[in-house]
């Protein structure tokens, strides 16, 4: 069965702390591997897509990774407008090529 | 990015009656639409996805009956909530899928907070 899997499940941050954000997956096929934020009372914003190991992507602050088994989002000098969850969801090659999500992880960025 | 929008962004209705919830795709065709439901705290959950033209497929444990699916254009897809109980109550959010080449992007609308009184 596919599977995503988010860690932390919550992290707080000083403003300017650096860390980084983990998804592992399990699933068949790769077709792709998403990142999103979502802020409270709102839908999922677009971050990323991956689509190799390998692969690297920079979007201001943020920038995710992809290795066969998992993708980091690694957040540099966070500012307290990061502060949202961090939503990972992969999608197989097969079937209806469904987006299965992680739990997310929950940041807040303190001034 | 594509733009999904999400309509309306909050309802409140009475208990037994329906609720329709409209998800269009503004800037291109989207040929498969998602519908989820979220939990607070919780991920997505997703409860179907609606192909244009066809019959839209529930996951396992969604009512086809009480959540009626309807994707009649390129860039409508609706969710109907029919005889509205609290416990349907939650936020629903719709997503339209995007295929560059090989490709793939997946685009989220605002979200739909339903409460049932």
């Amino acid at each position: 069965e596919d599977q995503v899997t988010q860690s932390p499940e919550a992290l707080r941050l000083q403003e300017g702390e650096s860390s980084s954000l983990n998804c592992s997956y399990t699933v068949s096929g790769l077709r792709g591997l998403f990142w999103y934020r979502q802020d409270p009372g709102k839908g999922p914003e677009f971050l990323f897509t991956l689509y190799s190991a390998g692969e690297e992507k920079e979007k201001e602050r943020l920038k995710a990774t992809l290795t066969k088994k998992e993708s980091f989002l690694h957040i540099t000098a966070p500012k307290p407008e990061d502060s949202a969850t961090y939503l990972c969801a992969a999608i197989a090659n097969t079937g209806f090529q469904k987006l299965v999500f992680g739990t997310g992880t929950r940041l807040l960025v303190s001034p | 990015g594509a733009v999904v929008s999400q309509h309306p962004s909050r309802v409140i209705c009475k208990s037994g009656t329906s609720v329709k919830i409209e998800c269009r795709s503004l800037d291109f065709q989207a040929t498969t639409m998602f519908w989820y439901r979220q939990f607070p705290k919780k991920s997505l959950m997703l409860m179907a996805t609606s192909n244009e033209g066809s019959k839209a497929t529930y996951e396992q444990g969604v009512e086809k009956d009480k959540f009626l699916i309807n994707h009649a254009s390129l860039t409508l897809s609706t969710l109907t909530v029919t005889s509205a109980h609290p416990e349907d109550s939650s936020f629903y959010i719709c997503s339209a899928r995007v295929l560059w080449g090989m490709n793939t992007e997946a685009f989220f609308g605002q979200g739909t907070r339903l409460t049932v009184v």
